[in-house]
């Protein structure tokens, strides 16, 4: 069926470089996004969200890419920081909105 | 503002025993509620979403069931639970279709 999936499932960077989280959906029909991050043990956090009239969104130290060509989704974390080691999930609203589907996640790690 | 609610934070059930976990929002009305559920070091999959009181789809055939009495509150039942129902459980909503979910701060259930 359809699903959203991620290309690199452990990501690690060092501290102070930029981060970049991939990821691919395959229903075109799809038109709303968003990012999400998860600590440990903790319910998501929403970090960022884009339109499909859209292909660019900026909020702070992060940008979210939407190529709907190639169905591709990406999230770009400036300056990562040791805080934004958690796991990263891509979501794809789905059936007319309904429902909100996940990707895998990736874990990013931030090596000080 | 509005607040989710979700409990008990942990739990630890054998296998048979019955299951029934709450959520509640307030500071909103008529909103969608969404039961994801989560395997360690795995994604979020969607189990049971609400749009309306009474109104309950599900998303995979499994032991478990939603139920939503009130507006605002949505509980997740099973019961007599098996060892695949061991996860983290995760309530969210959102006002409106198409726009973003906040999460709970989850259920961790350890069936035994």
């Amino acid at each position: 069926g359809e699903s959203v999936g991620l290309h690199l499932p452990t990501l690690s960077v060092q501290e102070g470089d930029n981060s970049i989280i991939n990821c691919a959906y395959s229903n075109s029909a799809s038109d709303y996004f968003i990012w999400y991050k998860q600590e440990s043990g903790k319910g998501p956090q929403f970090i960022i969200d884009i339109r499909s009239n859209m292909d660019k969104r900026q909020g702070q130290r992060v940008t979210v890419l939407l190529n709907k060509t190639v169905k591709h989704l990406s999230l770009q974390i400036a300056a990562t920081q040791p805080g934004d080691s958690a796991v990263y999930f891509c979501a794809e609203n789905m059936e007319y909105g309904n429902k909100l589907v996940f990707g895998a996640g990736t874990i990013l790690r931030v090596k000080s | 503002s509005q607040t989710i609610h979700q409990w008990p934070a942990t739990l630890v059930q054998p296998v048979g025993s019955p299951l029934s976990l709450e959520c509640t929002v307030e500071g909103t009305s008529n909103p969608n509620l969404y039961w994801y559920r989560q395997a360690a070091g795995r994604g979020l999959q969607l189990l049971f979403y609400s749009v309306g009181i009474g109104q309950i789809s599900s998303e995979v055939p499994q032991n478990l069931s939603a139920s939503r009495p009130q507006d605002r509150q949505f509980i997740l039942s099973s019961k007599k639970l098996l060892l695949s129902d061991s996860g983290f459980y995760l309530c969210a909503w959102r006002l409106d279709l198409g726009e973003k979910l906040f999460f709970g701060s989850g259920t961790q259930l350890s069936v035994l």
